[in-house]
């Protein structure tokens, strides 16, 4: 069946650097896009969503972009910060069922 | 805004026994999630309620797991009997209507089948 993943399960960065995190989707049907954050012990929060008419959204500190062609979603994270550590979910929508991908472990280094 | 509210945190069962899982949405919202996330897995949809009616329980393994939303507000989600498969943190989700706008987590229970 169709599912939405994710490229690395791991990423590293330098505090103050910029991140991306990846994730593909299969389904070009879906027309709804969510990034969660989920710290250790907590459930998921909503970072930034972006529906299937976008291609860019931007919030504060945070960029989703979204390539249909290739069926991509990215969220870029700018001047991450060691609270930005945590474990980062894309999910889809499609007639409002919510799929999510495995997850992104995002290290944030002093 | 008061956020979603599951209780309790923690649970330790035998294999075998049976357990409970209650969860209070967010006011008003009339769409209800329970998903089980696994260690080092994303969430995975078990079932929706919209209001009181099930929406898709397609994932559910209903040989064991049943849930209930019986006044379209509260949730309750049961397993019995448990079993070492079933460890995992149990998400309860709502949001405000189909289209998956303002979807909110919960905390989660944490279960472990011994």
């Amino acid at each position: 069946g169709e599912s939405v993943g994710l490229h690395l399960p791991t990423l590293s960065v330098q505090e103050g650097d910029n991140s991306i995190i990846n994730c593909a989707y299969s389904n070009s049907a879906s027309d709804y896009f969510i990034w969660y954050k989920q710290e250790s012990g907590k459930g998921p929060q909503f970072i930034i969503d972006i529906r299937s008419n976008m291609d860019k959204r931007q919030g504060q500190r945070v960029t989703v972009l979204l390539n249909k062609t290739v069926k991509h979603l990215s969220l870029q994270i700018a001047a991450t910060q060691p609270g930005d550590s945590a474990v980062y979910f894309c999910a889809e929508n499609l007639s409002n069922d919510m799929r999510f991908g495995a997850g992104t472990r995002l290290t944030v280094k002093p | 805004e008061a956020g979603v509210a599951q209780s309790p945190r923690y649970k330790i069962i035998e294999k075998r026994q049976s357990v409970a899982f209650w969860c209070n949405p967010i006011s008003g919202h009339a769409t209800l999630y329970w998903y089980q996330q696994i260690l080092g897995q994303g969430p995975k949809l078990l079932i929706q309620f919209q209001n009181n009616g099930v929406v898709d329980d397609s994932q559910l393994p209903k040989d064991r797991f049943s849930a209930e939303r019986l006044k379209g507000v509260d949730s309750t989600l049961k397993i019995q009997p448990a079993k070492l498969e079933d460890s995992a943190v149990y998400l309860c989700a709502s949001s405000a209507g189909a289209s998956g706008l303002g979807y909110t987590f919960g905390s989660g229970t944490r279960l472990t089948v011994v």
